[in-house]
């Protein structure tokens, strides 16, 4: 079946970029996502990339995909407290439609 | 505003008590599907639906049951509750299977 790898912390001082990393397995895989959960709330969707592009930048937040390993990268630049939260990786399967396969998520911690 | 909505957001219950988590969009998606997010596990997907009527198991539907008789309600049944699963569940909708989905505010779900 599918699935997401994500590791779990991440700690970075304010200012600097934060890179996140996922790997999935499926190969067939046609959306990649990024979500965004603060503390006490819901999941806020950052910015996500078909399956068919290299890259995805939107203001601070590129993502990489690199489909031949199956990795996928978040890089925020300019990591600012309010950044800190749980980032989860995610993917629609290819062949399993209305379903979301998600990593178990990585908490960054921005330190001032 | 577009948005899905989860009623209700924190609710204490007693083992074999049966429940209801209702879930509402008004963004006239098609697909919505249930998540309960636990600690160390990231999101795993209960059940999902792909149009009114059409429902599926996701990774977890055991002790779950869910309907889908109008396009903008998905509720979540628990007809026998056990502390298991006691979580956070997510309802999620989307246009089409395979883009992005958006998530309601949560329900925090104790089993006791």
């Amino acid at each position: 079946g599918e699935d997401v790898e994500q590791s779990l912390f991440l700690s970075v001082r304010e200012g600097d970029s934060s890179v996140i990393n996922c790997t999935y397995t499926d190969s067939s895989s046609t959306y990649l996502y990024w979500y965004k959960q603060e503390p006490g709330a819901g999941l806020q969707l950052l910015t996500y990339i078909f399956s068919n592009m290299d890259m995805k930048q939107d203001q601070r937040l590129t993502v990489l995909l690199n489909k031949k390993d199956k990795h996928l990268s978040l890089r925020i630049a300019d990591t600012q407290t309010g950044d800190s939260a749980i980032y989860f990786c995610a993917e629609t399967p290819g062949t399993s439609y209305g379903k979301l396969t998600f990593g178990q998520g990585t908490i960054l911690t921005v330190h001032p | 505003e577009a948005q899905v909505t989860q009623n209700p957001r924190y609710l204490i219950t007693v083992t074999g008590k049966k429940l209801t988590v209702t879930c509402s969009q008004n963004m006239n998606h098609e697909y919505m599907s249930w998540y309960r997010q636990d600690p160390g596990l990231g999101l795993r997907q209960i059940y999902y639906s792909m149009n009114v009527e059409v429902t599926d198991k996701g990774d977890v539907p055991e002790g779950y049951k869910v309907s889908r008789k109008e396009k903008r309600n998905f509720p979540l049944i628990l007809e026998s509750p056990s502390p298991n699963q006691t979580s956070l569940y997510f309802c999620a909708s989307s246009l089409l299977a395979e883009t992005e989905a958006f998530f309601g505010q949560g329900t925090r779900l104790t089993v006791v």
